[in-house]
């Protein structure tokens, strides 16, 4: 199964808002945690890593926070622009090395 | 800037036939990755490999073969298909494991008929 972000949920914003797009990781080995961004009939695209040594990152219009205490990771994105709609997921470093992927997020920007 | 690029990116076939998904990269990433995309499971780990000639399985391994004879080609064998490995195909690569994301190529949508 998997252990990270289980199902695909819908975000819907308004166009200039700011989003918020969350994800729960179970193994607190993971050591490391990448957010990726895939737009229809495309392969996902690398948006922010962190370390799990960090507990926030930035980005251009984006942030990445890691809590570690209850194994959350959010990716935050200032003013969404329509570009933005996408599946989000995110994925966790296990102790294998491995990369575990979560379902995603699907965000829908309102113009 | 190529990055990674996956041929086919549609193919239809019928149950029983062999066929093969290429994934070629140009940065010379040592780590490639075949994945499955499939509703309701995400990502699913069906191969890797860490340098030319050294592959090993993922979580999905059984109906697929894999070869990495050069560094820059990674591909993907179903050696009789079945209607169950009807799915998205993504390749992608990264220089090393862990501390470094992967980067995908736009993916190979398959249909076995």
């Amino acid at each position: 199964g998997e252990s990270v972000g289980l199902h695909l949920p819908t975000l819907s914003v308004q166009e200039g808002d700011n989003s918020i797009i969350n994800c729960a990781y179970s193994n607190s080995a993971s050591d490391y945690f990448i957010w990726y961004k895939q737009e229809s009939g495309k392969g996902p695209q690398f948006i922010i890593d962190i370390r799990s040594n960090m507990d926030k990152r930035q980005g251009q219009r984006v942030t990445v926070l890691l809590n570690k205490t209850v194994k959350h990771l959010s990716l935050q994105i200032a003013a969404t622009q329509p570009g933005d709609s996408a599946v989000y997921f995110c994925a966790e470093n296990n102790a294998g090395n491995m990369l575990t992927f979560g379902g995603g997020t699907r965000l829908m920007v309102k113009p | 800037d190529a990055g990674i690029t996956q041929s086919p990116r549609y193919k239809i076939t019928e149950t029983g036939r062999q066929v093969t998904l290429m994934c070629h990269q140009t940065w010379s990433h040592s780590y490639m990755f075949w994945y499955r995309q499939d509703l309701g499971h995400g990502l699913r780990l069906i191969y890797y490999s860490a340098a030319a000639d050294i592959t090993d399985k993922g979580e999905v391994p059984d109906g697929y073969v894999v070869s990495r004879s050069k560094t820059e080609n990674f591909p993907l064998t179903l050696e009789s298909a079945t209607r169950s490995q009807t799915s998205v195909y993504f390749c992608a690569s990264s220089e090393s494991l862990g501390i470094q994301p992967q980067h995908f190529g736009d993916g190979t949508r398959l249909s076995i008929l």
